[in-house]
C-alpha cells in the first residue's frame, strides 16, 4: 500500500475560486504533513505543515487533516494566477525523509 | 535569504560513465538529503546525511550511489557507472533542528536535471 496517495489532476480555475487539494495517507502513526508548492523546474518548497489533527490557516492557505478518514487537505482562497503550480503533499516529521504524493498540477486562469 | 544551491543545472553523460552532483546545502544546517524526480513521477527519497554518516537511505540508494562531505561546506552525491534509467532531476535539501515543536523544515535547491544518454 501507498503511503502518500494524491490526485494528479491537472486542476485548471478561475481567478479567485476557492481550490480543494486533497491526499490520502495509509499510517496512522504518521505525525506530519507538509504541503510543498514546487514550480516549473524549480524545487519544492515548503507551504506549510499540520501536525496529524486540527487545521492550520496561514493567510490565504488552510492545511487540514481529518484522522478518521486519513485525509489531508489543502485550501486556497481567491486564488491567483501566480498561484499556478504543482502542489505536493507529504509526511515526514523531525529530520526524517519525506514521503512525497505525486503532486497536483493547478493553473489559476486570470 | 539562505538558499540551497545545486551544480550544475543540466548534466549530459553517456551511459556507464560517473557523475557528481554537488549542492552547498544553507551553511548552519545539520542534516542533508537527496532525492530523485523522473519526468511524471513522484519526489523519491534517496539519502540522509547527518554527523558525516548516512543516517537513512532508500532501496533506490545501493552501491551505484555514494555521498559526501568534503568539506564544511559541500555535499555530493556520486553516480558510478550511470544507467538510463537514472535520468532524473536530483534535488538536494537540508535542514536545521527546530526551535520548538514542528518538524524540521527541509529546504530544497533547484535541482540538477541528469540525462543519461
Amino acid at each position: 500500500q501507498k503511503e502518500v496517495e494524491q490526485d494528479p489532476g491537472p486542476l485548471s480555475v478561475p481567478e479567485g475560486a476557492i481550490v480543494s487539494l486533497n491526499c490520502t495517507y495509509s499510517n496512522s502513526a504518521f505525525q506530519y504533513f507538509m504541503w510543498y508548492r514546487q514550480y516549473s523546474r524549480k524545487g519544492p518548497e515548503l507551504l506549510m505543515y499540520t501536525y496529524s489533527s486540527g487545521n492550520k490557516e496561514d493567510g490565504r492557505f488552510t492545511a487540514q487533516v481529518d484522522k478518521s478518514s486519513k485525509y489531508i487537505s489543502l485550501f486556497i482562497r481567491d486564488s491567483q494566477p501566480s498561484d499556478s503550480a504543482t502542489y505536493l503533499c507529504a509526511r515526514g516529521g523531525g529530520s526524517e525523509k519525506l514521503v512525497f504524493g505525486k503532486g497536483t498540477k493547478l493553473t489559476v486562469n486570470p | 535569504e539562505p538558499e540551497v544551491t545545486q551544480t550544475p543545472s543540466h548534466q549530459v553523460t553517456q551511459m556507464g560513465q560517473e557523475v557528481i552532483l554537488r549542492c552547498v546545502p544553507i551553511s548552519n544546517h545539520l542534516y542533508f538529503y537527496w532525492y530523485r524526480q523522473i519526468l511524471g513521477q513522484k519526489v523519491e527519497f534517496l539519502v540522509s546525511f547527518y554527523n558525516n554518516e548516512i543516517s537513512e537511505k532508500s532501496e533506490i540508494f545501493d552501491d551505484q550511489f555514494s555521498v559526501e562531505r568534503p568539506d564544511g561546506s559541500n555535499f555530493t552525491l556520486k553516480i558510478r557507472s550511470t544507467k538510463l534509467e537514472d535520468s532524473a532531476m536530483y534535488f538536494c535539501a537540508s535542514s536545521d533542528v527546530a526551535a520548538s515543536g514542528g518538524p524540521d523544515t527541509q529546504y530544497f535547491g533547484p535541482g540538477t536535471r541528469l540525462t543519461v544518454l
